[in-house]
């Protein structure tokens, strides 16, 4: 059973909003990652982090930000959402070592709607 | 450009029937595999992961799936689904040694009694 967490599951908000979306693990885990997925399309990487004060940005641009000042907390901030920033918001965690090597850990997920 | 593929989008079968979801990578050298599950209204989870050694792997639930390296393929199969399997599957893959997943746009499978 992962030990992912992600609050809130469902936002709603207006266009303009700051928001930040959780992301907890209680996995020790140093790799986390943040994926965006539109409806029918793929998974796609915005975010990752390889430990405590790594950041980097992922193969789709985006307008998001992260911070990483503890191992297990991975939050992600949208300084002024706008209507093309509705989507899910997936995190994940990895570990690096024995059977967990490359096999990603996922919460629940945030969808958010920006109206 | 590294890119995962997955051909069917959609698909509806009866309980009992064969499943074979088709998926292919792009990756030149040693890569990683892996087929995701996603259960209506619950997280991604792994279901099989091919690292290296023996081409057929099996994962949970009687799924399985083959790396064809000639094919650049890893296909999932389950010789007999049930209603439960229900659900959209992912295909991802990772060059060998590295963490970053790319995902092939999922297929959502039906099962109906």
């Amino acid at each position: 059973e992962a030990d992912i967490y992600q609050t809130p599951r469902y936002l709603v908000i207006g266009t303009g909003k700051k928001i930040t979306l959780e992301c907890s693990q209680t996995m020790g885990h140093d790799k986390m990652y943040w994926y965006q997925q539109d409806p029918g399309m793929e998974l796609h990487l915005i975010h990752y982090s390889y430990g405590v004060n790594s950041t980097e940005k992922g193969d789709l641009s985006s307008e998001s930000t992260v911070s990483r000042i503890r191992t297990e907390h991975f939050p992600l901030t949208l300084e002024s959402a706008r209507p093309s920033h509705t989507s899910q918001y997936l995190c994940a965690s990895s570990g690096t070592t024995g059977t967990d090597t490359g096999e990603l850990f996922f919460g629940e997920g945030s969808r958010l709607t920006v109206l | 450009a590294q890119s995962v593929s997955q051909h069917n989008h959609h698909v509806i079968l009866s309980e009992a029937a064969s499943l074979e979801l088709g998926c292919n990578y792009s990756y030149g050298g040693t890569v990683n595999l892996f087929w995701y599950v996603q259960y209506p209204g619950q997280h991604l989870q792994l279901l099989l992961k091919y690292f290296s050694g023996d081409p057929l792997v099996k994962g949970i639930k009687g799924f399985e799936a083959e790396f064809i390296k000639s094919k650049f393929s890893f296909n999932l199969r389950k010789p007999s689904v049930q209603w439960s399997d229900t659900a959209e599957y992912f295909c991802a893959g990772s060059r060998y040694n590295t963490d970053k997943l790319i995902f092939g746009t999922g297929t959502r499978l039906q099962v109906f009694p």
